[in-house]
């Protein structure tokens, strides 16, 4: 069954450093999606991403975000300049296909990751 | 603008006990997506299930069940025969548009089903 991957799985970085979380989306989507979870707290839309530009974001998702498809298989989200807030688990999501299996109204969501920010 | 209320915040039940999560949604599209998903210790989100606004038969799938009901904007959850496997945080989720939106997700439940 095709699934959405992200990697690394658990980043560690000091506030104030740049980082990128990837993204690699079921192949034949067309709609890209992040969302945070802070710990203990609900799941909570950032971003969504359709033919190479950004088509609706969340108030959380302020100058220091970026999100960008760099090829045709990784979806990344950059934050600048993190913040010890920024510490939560990141999930990236895809949808879309309306001509092609699976269901093209279902996000499929990948395993997360885990960024902490010391 | 859309909200998902889950109203209970912590469950717990003992095994092979049965038990309902509560969702309640609003929005005011007239098409729209629920979704429920499951979110283990591990921390993955597992989905469960889909509706749209426009199929409200309920639906069974071994020992889930789902109640939609329009008229009060309500899509619970329930699981039959609780077993300790089912522990997790269970979020109820709501999307407009054919999901190509974002997803709106409630506070989530915590079920502990204890052996």
């Amino acid at each position: 069954e095709p699934e959405v991957t992200q990697t690394p799985s658990h980043q560690v970085t000091q506030m104030g450093q740049e980082v990128i979380l990837r993204c690699v989306p079921i192949s034949n989507h067309l709609y890209f999606y992040w969302y945070r979870q802070i710990l203990g707290q609900k799941v909570e839309f950032l971003v969504s991403f359709y033919n190479n530009e950004i088509s609706e974001k969340s108030e959380i998702f302020d100058d220091q975000f970026s999100v960008e498809r760099p090829d045709g298989s990784n979806f990344t989200l950059k934050i600048r300049s993190t913040k010890l807030e920024d510490s939560a688990m990141y999930f990236c999501a895809s949808s879309g296909n309306p001509n092609r299996s699976p269901s093209p109204y279902e996000q499929y969501f990948g395993p997360g990751t885990r960024l902490t920010v010391t | 603008a859309q909200k998902v209320t889950q109203a209970q915040t912590e469950i717990s039940v003992v095994e092979k006990e049965d038990v309902t999560l509560d969702c309640v949604y609003e929005t005011r599209d007239t098409t729209y997506y629920l979704f429920w998903y499951k979110q283990p210790p591990s921390g993955e989100l597992v989905f469960l299930i889909r509706r749209n606004s426009f199929d409200e038969q309920n639906e069974i799938s071994g020992r889930y069940s789902w109640n939609f009901q329009k008229s009060t904007s309500s899509f619970n959850f329930t699981i039959t025969a609780s077993q300790v496997v089912d522990s997790a945080v269970y979020f109820c989720a709501l999307s407009t548009s054919g999901g190509y939106q974002k997803v709106t997700f409630g506070t989530g439940t915590k079920l502990q089903v204890i052996p």
